[in-house]
């Protein structure tokens, strides 16, 4: 069965490093997400993707963020200058239309 | 912004019982996603369901959109079911809303 991936497993990073989390949604998808999940807490929505271009975004997602599908494969999380408090579990989802989301294995980051 | 409540926070069952969960929300919406988290972290979504029942194996899904209601059934639970359940309405553009969600114990 398909299956979203993601790279990598775990990052450690300084803080103020820039950070890219990738991910590999399923082939035929067209949405594409960004969550995360900060240890002990709800998964939270940052940003969706779709047509190549970001449709929505919380609160969260500021200038710190961007994402990028470079290849029509891969769709990545950059994270410019890393902070404590963005030590959390990132996931990556992906769907076709109307249909239920895939998510992927996720990316711990920790930040020192 | 839509408020998704759901009972019980926690719950502990014997092998064997039939579970439910329940999920109330705000907000009207066309669907909603059940998501199963397993303790190791990673996110399962189970249903996308927009109106009635879905069934897959063990695991059955209602949605009563007028009433902002759904619920989520196990039958037969077993140990392997132990996880966090998650109702999740779309909001906008569809990204979900999660919610804390329950958590489930099934103890052999």
């Amino acid at each position: 069965e398909p299956e979203v991936t993601q790279t990598p497993s775990h990052q450690v990073t300084q803080m103020g490093q820039e950070v890219i989390l990738r991910c590999v949604p399923i082939s035929n998808h067209l949405y594409f997400y960004w969550y995360r999940q900060i240890l002990g807490q709800k998964v939270e929505f940052l940003v969706s993707f779709y047509n190549n271009e970001i449709s929505e975004k919380s609160e969260i997602f500021d200038d710190q963020f961007s994402v990028e599908r470079p290849d029509g494969s891969n769709f990545t999380l950059k994270i410019r200058s890393t902070k404590l408090e963005d030590s959390a579990m990132y996931f990556c989802a992906s769907r076709q239309w109307e249909a239920k989301q895939f998510f992927g294995p996720g990316t711990r980051l920790t930040v020192l | 912004k839509n408020e998704v409540e759901q009972s019980p926070q926690n719950l502990t069952a014997q092998e064997g019982e039939f579970i439910t969960i329940n999920c109330s929300y705000s907000v009207g919406i066309s669907a909603l996603h059940w998501l199963q988290q397993h303790p190791g972290g990673g996110i399962v979504s189970l249903f996308m369901l927009s109106s009635g029942k879905k069934k897959h194996g063990r695991l059955i899904a209602t949605i009563n959109i007028q009433e902002k209601h759904s619920s989520l059934h196990i039958t037969a639970s077993h140990p392997r079911d132990s996880a966090v359940y998650i109702c999740a309405p779309p909001s906008g553009n569809t990204p979900l809303v999660f919610g804390k969600g329950t958590r489930l114990s099934v103890i052999a």
